[in-house]
């Protein structure tokens, strides 16, 4: 089975760094991604990791721990768009499916 | 990137009713396409995977013979929900994969479908 946590909110103040934390159990594992979602519309790719470590790409970095089950996201320089849920999703082995978490409304202030 | 379209966007029909939606790729063949269902403060759930002329796959709890799902050709999924009730309002999200792409960004979302059942 798959169990994909991660927290229900978080909030942050415009130009500061959000780190939101994801840990997995999954039955396999074959690449964890991180999407984000405005309310009523669908999911855009952020980021993938499949070896441990940390991708960079703009404002955005992703960090993969496989032994740990975990991975964060970590938003810098947070804009007032940036406001919006992210969901973490583990593809499977052998398959093309995603699990996804419940996601992480994130809501940025002025 | 590539893009998948969704129709009708927005979608409200009686309890009893059958309402069909559409999942195109549009610059890409797709062979595999995913149906999922989001309700308000939830994650995407996967319901099928659907796979170009053979038939769906479906995850355990979601019933094949409400949600049929056809996969006619490399660039249109349907997915059709008979007899809808209203425990059956969602949104409907349908990805697509390009199996040519990078497998770290080979599945593209379509914008979803808001499904209202009264």
């Amino acid at each position: 089975g798959q169990n994909i946590d991660q927290p229900t909110e978080m909030t942050a103040t415009e130009g500061a760094i959000v780190q939101i934390n994801c840990t997995y159990q999954t039955s396999g594992f074959n690449g964890l991604f991180w999407y984000q979602q405005h309310a009523g519309e669908a999911p855009t790719f952020l980021s993938y990791n499949v070896l441990d470590g940390l991708e960079e790409k703009g404002r955005f970095s992703s960090f993969l721990s496989r032994s740990k089950g975990y991975s964060y996201l970590l938003l810098k320089e947070l804009q007032m768009k940036d406001s919006a849920s992210y969901l973490c999703a583990v593809r499977g082995v052998n398959d093309y499916k995603l699990s996804f978490g419940a996601g992480t409304t994130v809501t940025v202030r002025a | 990137g590539a893009v998948v379209s969704q129709h009708p966007s927005r979608v409200i029909c009686k309890s009893g009713t059958s309402v069909k939606i559409e999942c195109r790729s549009l610059d890409f063949q797709a062979t595999t396409m995913f149906w999922y269902r989001q309700f308000p403060k939830q994650s995407l759930m996967l319901m099928a995977t659907s796979n170009e002329g053979s038939k769906a796959t479906y995850e355990q709890g979601v019933e094949k013979d409400k949600f049929l799902i056809n996969h006619a050709s490399l660039t249109l999924s349907t997915l059709t929900v008979t007899s809808a009730h209203p425990e059956d309002s969602s949104f409907y999200i349908c990805s697509a994969r390009d199996h040519k792409a990078p497998t770290y960004n080979e599945q593209f979302f379509g914008p979803g479908t808001r499904l209202t059942v009264l």
